[in-house]
C-alpha cells in the first residue's frame, strides 16, 4: 500500500534550521510529485512547495521562496524539505503528500511531523 | 487569509444534509478542478472529493461535491457523528503556480 513515512518532531532555537525527511513506499517514487503543507496551530492548511522526483526541480510558494529547499534522494525514495531561518511563527505540522502530476489531486500523505520553534 | 473562501463552521443533526461552499476565482477554481479533503482532529487531511465529484474508493456516497463558475461545493447526506472534522477545499492556482486552500470548516454534528 501506498505509505508516505515522515521523519519524527523536532524542536528548534529562533534563526535555526530544520530538516525533515519523507520516505515513500509502496509505489514507483518517480512517478509522482511530492508536496509540502504545514498546518499551524488551529490554523488550517498552507501549501510550501512541490518537488519533482525526476530531475529534483522545485516549484516554491512565494511566503517560502527564500527560506525553504527540497531535495530528493532517489536511492532511498526519499524526499527532504529544509526551512531556514526560523521563527517562532513556523512552528506547526508539516506534511508531505503526492500527486501524479503538479496541478492535480494530492492523494496520500504523510503522518505529519512536528517542529517547534522556541527560545 | 486564505486564496479559497469557506464558511468556518456548519452543523447539522444526525441524519441531515449540510453543504459547505468554497469560494475562489478565475485563475483556480474558474479554471481548475476542486478537491475537498476531510480531516478528523490530530490526523493528516484526507482525501475526500477529487475533481470537483468524484469520490475516491472507500469514500461512501453520503458525500458529494459540484462545481460551479469560480465556486464549488461540499454536501454531506444523511449526517452521521463521525462526520465531525474540518473540511478543507483546494485547487491549482494559476496565477501563484500553486496550490491553495480554503481556510476550513469545522462540521459540528449537533
Amino acid at each position: 500500500q501506498v505509505q508516505l513515512v515522515q521523519s519524527g518532531a523536532e524542536v528548534k532555537k529562533t534563526g535555526a534550521s530544520v530538516k525533515v525527511s519523507c520516505r515513500a513506499s509502496g509505489y514507483t517514487f518517480t512517478n509522482f510529485y511530492i508536496h509540502w503543507v504545514r498546518q499551524a496551530p488551529g490554523q488550517g492548511l498552507e501549501w510550501m512547495g512541490l518537488i519533482n522526483p525526476v530531475g529534483g526541480s522545485t516549484t516554491y510558494a512565494h511566503n517560502f521562496q527564500g527560506r525553504v529547499t527540497m531535495t530528493r534522494d532517489t536511492s532511498t525514495s526519499t524526499v527532504f524539505m529544509e526551512l531556514s531561518g526560523l521563527r517562532y511563527d513556523d512552528t506547526a505540522i508539516y506534511y508531505c503528500a503526492r500527486s501524479v502530476e503538479m496541478a492535480t489531486t494530492v492523494d496520500y500523505w504523510g503522518q505529519g511531523t512536528q517542529v517547534t520553534v522556541s527560545s | 487569509q486564505s486564496v479559497l473562501t469557506q464558511p468556518p463552521s456548519a452543523s447539522g443533526t444526525p441524519g441531515q444534509r449540510v453543504t459547505i461552499s468554497c469560494s475562489g476565482s478565475s485563475s483556480n477554481i474558474g479554471t481548475n478542478y476542486v478537491d475537498w479533503y476531510q480531516q478528523v482532529p490530530g490526523t493528516a487531511p484526507k482525501l475526500l472529493i477529487r475533481k470537483n465529484s468524484q469520490r475516491p474508493s472507500g469514500v461512501p456516497d453520503r458525500f458529494s461535491g459540484s462545481k460551479s463558475g469560480t465556486s464549488a461545493s461540499l454536501a454531506v447526506s444523511g449526517l452521521r457523528s463521525e462526520d465531525e472534522a474540518d473540511y478543507y477545499c483546494a485547487a491549482w492556482d494559476d496565477s501563484l503556480s500553486g496550490w491553495v486552500f480554503g481556510g476550513g470548516t469545522k462540521l459540528t454534528v449537533l
